[in-house]
């Protein structure tokens, strides 16, 4: 019984490149979020998926973040022109439909922008 | 937006105390968690309660929906129970989750 992952779990990148991080959920669970994460704060909520639509989007989540999640599986985070501003842990959950809802949490990806 | 308020923000404490931290929320939620973060930044489920009381081992917690506030107790406390306890709230009739700002806490041996 696997938990959910992320890939990679440290990302170091200069200010301006791209990146993208991967999330993959426990393997039933059709409930997918992402949180970013702050030194010293609580995470804060950025998107959630059922399946593969995109429901609710944060306003954190500026024209430079987009997510996606194809086939209702693995989602993936990309942030584009990075800022130093971005440097965070990206945090990623998952959840069951039709259950309580208690959510998951994968180990997180720490992205460093210099 | 709904607030959520933890307190106390740092706690200090002998191994073999006993605490409690205390989740103060000011809208109708549909789920309530609390985590406990190691210092690695994994978030470790504790509790699934939107309402009633649970325990599991050392730890429980209780939740009063209607005024609004989750407890939770952590007793005879170890040095691994150091780390930034959160709870976390959805709203009612969404998926959006609020977490508080959390309360660090540190068991001295």
């Amino acid at each position: 019984d696997t938990g959910v992952s992320q890939d990679p779990r440290h990302k170091i990148t200069k200010r301006g490149q791209n990146v993208t991080f991967r999330c993959d959920p426990i393997s039933e669970h059709n409930r997918l979020y992402w949180y970013r994460q702050t030194l010293g704060q609580g995470p804060e909520f950025l998107t959630y998926f059922q399946n593969e639509a995109q429901l609710e989007k944060s306003r954190l989540l500026s024209d430079r973040f987009s997510a996606e999640r194809p086939k209702g599986s693995f989602s993936t985070l990309e942030i584009q022109r990075t800022e130093q501003g971005d440097s965070a842990m990206y945090l990623c959950a998952s959840s069951l439909v039709g259950q309580s809802g208690e959510q998951y949490f994968g180990p997180g990806t720490r992205l460093t922008v210099t | 937006g709904i607030q959520v308020e933890q307190s106390p923000p740092d706690l200090i404490l002998q191994e073999g105390a006993n605490s409690t931290l205390r989740c103060n929320f000011s809208d109708s939620v549909n789920n309530l968690q609390w985590f406990h973060q190691n210092p690695w930044g994994q978030l470790i489920n504790l509790f699934y309660i939107p309402s009633g009381t649970k325990q599991n081992g050392r730890l429980s917690a209780t939740t009063v929906a209607t005024e609004r506030y989750s407890l939770l107790y952590i007793s005879s406390s170890q040095t691994t129970d150091s780390g930034v306890y959160f709870c976390a709230v959805v709203l009612g009739g969404g998926f959006k989750t609020i977490f508080g700002a959390g309360t660090r806490l540190f068991v001295k041996a």
